[in-house]
């Protein structure tokens, strides 16, 4: 069964500081991963997702993902944080394309300081 | 492009009682999901629809969750009789196809008293 590990359910950087949002996963095949970002009160939003194409993926709002199989990890990175990005962001997987469910990690919390 | 609909935003029920929720997927999506979201953890799927038939329901309590999606378009999810544990964040998604991409509503949030 494939599952997702987010570690740190809170992280706090300051505002133009390096964002950095840790994503472990298990998967019995080459799995696609993504993150999402979610506000308050909003549903979720796709940042960005890997499907075996780059390693390096960049997504919306400056942020990239780097996608290494032999540490199975997908950490989310953004180089200068903005108040904006204070959200919760989710790292998910899921199987080949035919398997369409993701499983979501718990969340990160990410405060921005002023 | 209009993105996925949701209503009712909040709901607040006795224990017991009935809710449903509602849900517009984005026009030309034939997979539609619901996810419940507890406080504090991931989105869980609890039922996957491929246009208007079930393709994975097996996290849905049955005994009390219910789900229908007439015409492969809206879906309705459903909770008889709500239990104090049912209280979360409901999510709709839906998708085109692979590779899986999903758009998600704005979600609803039950708190059951």
């Amino acid at each position: 069964a494939q599952s997702v590990t987010q570690l740190g359910s809170h992280v706090s950087v300051s505002e133009g500081a390096l964002v950095l949002l840790r994503c472990n996963y298990s998967s019995s095949v080459p799995p696609y991963l993504f993150w999402y970002v979610q506000y308050p009160n909003q549903g979720l939003q796709l940042l960005l997702k890997y499907t075996s194409a780059a390693t390096l993926v960049k997504g919306i709002n400056g942020f990239e993902a780097e996608f290494k199989k032999s540490e199975t990890s997908f950490h989310l990175t953004k180089p200068s944080a903005h108040m904006s990005d204070a959200a919760e962001y989710f790292c998910a997987v899921s199987g080949v394309p035919s398997e369409t469910q993701l499983v979501f990690g718990a969340g990160t919390i990410l405060r921005v300081k002023s | 492009e209009a993105g996925v609909a949701q209503s009712p935003r909040y709901k607040i029920i006795e224990k017991r009682q009935s809710v449903a929720f509602w849900c517009n997927p984005i026009s030309g999506h034939a997979t539609l999901y619901w996810y419940q979201q507890i406080l504090g953890q991931g989105p869980k799927l609890l039922i996957q629809f491929q246009n208007n038939g079930v393709v994975d329901d097996s996290q849905l309590p049955k005994d009390r969750f219910s789900a229908e999606r007439l015409k492969g378009v809206d879906s309705t999810l459903k909770i008889q009789p709500a239990k104090l544990e049912d209280s979360a964040v409901y999510l709709c998604a839906s998708s085109s196809g692979p590779p899986d991409t999903q758009y998600f509503g704005p979600g609803t949030r039950l708190t059951v008293l």
